[in-house]
């Protein structure tokens, strides 16, 4: 079947620990996205990376970090500079102007 | 810059009766716009998506929206909810350019309750 897959479904991590949030694709996409999603608020544009080796800040890209070396994968690092990383992540990628998502982390910082 | 206003950010509703979610953009550029479906836990679905063409989308579970150009106006409706449609939605644009690179501006979202 294809389709995107987030692993861990479930993070906890203390203060001041970076985590790598997970995000593989098997739909030969070229785009990838991550976004924060907060009760109440939508969903805000972390990162972009349209294309193997290159992405872009989003709207809220402080205190995260993102790696492109594989098409299909697109992990995303939360710092421990980031001041409020509680939050569901989604990760998406996208076929033209279509985007599809995974199943998301819900990360908690203990 | 991009903007989405999902006017409701709750919805009640009885089982079987009709309902609408609406949804405001506001754009200097033509736009894409798409409405996803998001279940406790999970990530986003895609119901619907107006490109181009007939004003008038009709999407998965009998969901259908408007696009009204001089409204700014992209609406959800369904004439018969089922409990299952118990949900929030999200109302999201794209600027049909291709200056924004793919990126989708959301809105706040609308739960969607539906009682028995």
């Amino acid at each position: 079947d294809g389709g995107i897959t987030q692993s861990p479904k479930y993070l906890f991590r203390k203060e001041g620990q970076n985590v790598t949030l997970s995000c593989e694709q098997n739909l030969n996409h070229d785009a990838m996205y991550w976004y924060r999603q907060d009760p109440g608020q939508g969903l805000r544009l972390i990162y972009y990376s349209q294309i193997v080796n290159d992405f872009q800040k989003g709207d809220i890209a402080e205190g995260y970090s993102v790696s492109r070396e594989k098409k299909e994968s697109f992990p995303l690092t939360v710092t421990s500079a980031q001041k409020n990383p509680t939050a569901f992540y989604l990760c998406a990628s996208s076929e033209g102007d279509t985007q599809y998502f995974g199943p998301g982390t819900r990360l908690t910082v203990l | 810059a991009q903007s989405v206003t999902q006017l409701d950010s709750q919805v009640p509703v009885f089982e079987e009766a009709p309902v609408e979610l609406r949804c405001n953009y506001s754009s200097s550029v033509s736009v894409y716009l798409f409405w996803y479906v998001q279940y406790p836990n999970q990530g986003l679905q895609l119901l619907l998506k107006y490109l181009s063409g007939s004003t008038l989308v009709k999407g998965i579970n009998g969901f259908e929206a408007e696009f009204n150009k001089s409204q700014t106006s992209f609406h959800l409706r369904k004439p018969s909810v089922h409990i299952s449609d118990t949900a929030e939605y999200f109302c999201a644009v794209n600027d049909a350019g291709g200056t924004s690179y793919g990126k989708l501006t959301f809105g706040q979202g609308t739960i969607l309750t539906v009682h028995p």
